[in-house]
C-alpha cells in the first residue's frame, strides 16, 4: 500500500535553514502537502504542491518534489524559535476522495 | 478566518460507552473527514463524507464506528463501544469540491481517554 517516511527529529539553530525530507510510494500522487503541529495543538496547513511541479515557494518556504525518486523536502529559511514543531508531509493520490496518507512527522528543534 | 472548530477539546470515558465527537465544518465545504492520531503514531484516516454518505473509509472504521451530518453544520464521529486501544486525537477536516490544492482545514482535536 501507499506509504509516507520522514526522518524523525531535526536539530537547527536559530536563523539557520533547515530542511526536512519526506519519501513517498505511491506513484499517482497529485498533491503532497506540509503541515505543522505545535505541542497540543491540531494540523495546520504550511502549504502544498502539485505533482506537476518541481518547485514552489512562500515566502520563507521553499518545497521541492523529484517525482522522479517520490522526494519531497520543506526548506524553512532563516528558521526561528517559533518554528519549533512536528512537520508533517501527506499526499493524495488520484484514486481516493482525498484520504491524505501522513509520514510519522519530524520534530524539529529550533536552539537559540 | 473561518476555520473548523471541534468539541469537546477532550473526553474522558469508560470502556464499553457510547462517545460521541463534534465537528463543525467551514460553511461553504463540501468533503468531511475524519482522522485519528494514537500518542507518539501517525494520523491515521478513518474516513470521509460527501453528499451525505461515506465516500471511503479505512479498515480502522469498522461497525463500531458511524458519522453524520445531522444537520447543515455540524459533522459526527460515534463510537458505539469504546476500547482502551480507541484513546488517541481526533481530527475533523474539511474541504471545498475544488480548488486550493484540494486542500483540508483541520479542527484542533478531540482527545479521548479510555480507561
Amino acid at each position: 500500500g501507499e506509504d509516507v517516511e520522514q526522518s524523525l527529529f531535526l536539530s537547527v539553530r536559530e536563523g539557520d535553514s533547515s530542511v526536512i525530507n519526506c519519501t513517498y510510494t505511491d506513484s499517482s500522487s497529485t498533491y503532497l502537502y506540509w503541515y505543522k503541529q505545535e505541542p497540543g495543538a491540531g494540523l495546520q496547513l504550511l502549504t502544498y504542491i502539485f505533482s506537476n511541479m518541481d518547485m514552489k515557494q512562500d515566502q520563507r518556504l521553499t518545497v521541492l518534489l523529484n517525482k522522479k525518486d517520490k522526494h519531497l523536502s520543506l526548506r524553512i529559511a532563516d528558521t526561528q524559535t517559533g518554528d519549533s514543531a512536528i512537520y508533517f508531509c501527506a499526499e493524495i493520490s488520484t484514486d481516493s476522495w482525498g484520504k491524505l496518507q501522513f509520514g510519522a512527522g519530524t520534530q524539529v528543534v529550533v536552539t537559540p | 478566518e473561518p476555520e473548523v472548530t471541534q468539541t469537546p477539546s477532550h473526553q474522558v470515558t469508560q470502556m464499553g460507552q457510547e462517545v460521541i465527537l463534534r465537528c463543525v465544518p467551514i460553511s461553504n465545504h463540501l468533503y468531511f473527514y475524519w482522522y485519528r492520531q494514537i500518542l507518539g503514531q501517525k494520523v491515521e484516516f478513518l474516513v470521509s463524507f460527501y453528499n451525505n454518505e461515506i465516500s471511503e473509509k479505512s479498515e480502522i472504521f469498522d461497525d463500531q464506528f458511524s458519522v453524520e451530518r445531522p444537520d447543515g453544520s455540524n459533522f459526527t464521529l460515534k463510537i458505539r463501544s469504546t476500547k482502551l486501544e480507541d484513546s488517541a486525537m481526533y481530527f475533523c477536516a474539511s474541504r471545498t469540491s475544488s480548488g486550493s490544492g484540494n486542500t483540508q482545514y483541520f479542527g484542533p482535536g478531540t482527545r479521548l481517554t479510555v480507561l
